[in-house]
C-alpha cells in the first residue's frame, strides 16, 4: 500500500501556481519523497525528488516540512499541459508504489 | 537521447494465447522495471532487473508471467497462457545506476487486451 495521502482532485487556473499537498506522516529517516505525474494515456513522468531540503528544477519545486511528515509540489505557472494525475511517493529503494494520486485540472 | 521504447503499443489476444511484450531501455541504464495498470486500479510494480539479473520480482502475479533480460539490454515479458484479468497497460521503465539515481524513465506502455 502507498504510504502517502493526497487529495483526490484539485483545480488550478492557468498561469497560477499549482500547490499539490502530500501527507507522509510515517516516513522514515532515509526515505526519499518523489513526485511523478501521468498525463492521459502516457507513461508516468518523473518530476522531482528530495530527502530533507527543498528542491527546485526546471519543472517544479518541492517543499518538505522540517519534520518531513508532509510535502508540497509547486508548479509555478501551470499550463493546460500540466493537467495530469500527480503521484507523491515515499521510498528508499527502487520500487515505486503508486497510490491513487491527485488529479490536477488546469482551468483555462 | 532516445527514451524508453515498448513494443507493441497495443495487443489484442484471445484467452489462452501467448503474448510477448518488449521493452528497450535508455542506453546505458542498468536498471529495468516492469509495471502494470489493470482497469480501474493503481499502477503496480511487477519486477526489477539490474543488468541481466532479477533484483526483485515480488510483484509478479503468478507463474504465467515470465520476464527476461538477456545480455542486460532489452527485456521481454511473456504471458502464457493469457487470462482475461491480464488485460491492462504494461509499462516499462529504466534508470541509470543501482542506488545512485532513482529517477525512473517510463515508456509509453503496451495496452494488452485479452478477450
Amino acid at each position: 500500500d502507498a504510504k502517502t495521502t493526497q487529495p483526490t482532485s484539485m483545480d488550478c487556473a492557468e498561469g497560477r501556481a499549482a500547490n499539490l499537498p502530500c501527507n507522509h506522516s510515517t516516513i522514515s529517516g532515509n526515505e526519499y519523497v518523489y513526485w511523478y505525474r501521468q498525463i492521459h494515456s502516457q507513461g508516468p513522468q518523473y518530476i522531482i525528488h528530495g530527502l530533507k531540503n527543498n528542491e527546485t528544477n526546471e519543472m517544479a519545486s518541492l517543499i518538505i516540512t522540517e519534520d518531513r511528515k508532509s510535502s508540497t509540489l509547486i508548479l509555478p505557472h501551470a499550463t493546460l499541459r500540466d493537467t495530469a494525475v500527480y503521484y507523491c511517493i515515499v521510498t528508499l529503494d527502487d520500487k515505486i508504489i503508486f497510490g491513487k494520486g491527485t488529479r490536477l485540472h488546469i482551468l483555462p | 537521447e532516445a527514451g524508453v521504447t515498448q513494443f507493441p503499443s497495443h495487443s489484442v489476444i484471445e484467452k489462452g494465447q501467448t503474448v510477448t511484450l518488449r521493452c528497450d531501455p535508455i542506453s546505458g541504464h542498468d536498471n529495468l522495471y516492469w509495471y502494470r495498470r489493470v482497469m480501474g486500479k493503481e499502477i503496480k510494480f511487477l519486477l526489477h532487473f539490474v543488468k541481466e539479473s532479477k533484483q526483485d520480482e515480488s510483484g509478479m502475479p503468478n507463474n504465467r508471467f515470465l520476464a527476461e533480460r538477456t545480455g542486460g539490454t532489452y527485456s521481454t515479458l511473456k504471458v502464457q497462457p493469457a487470462e482475461l484479468e491480464d488485460s491492462g497497460v504494461y509499462f516499462c521503465a529504466s534508470s541509470r545506476n543501482f542506488r545512485s539515481s532513482y529517477e525512473q524513465y517510463f515508456g509509453p506502455g503496451t495496452r494488452l487486451t485479452v478477450t
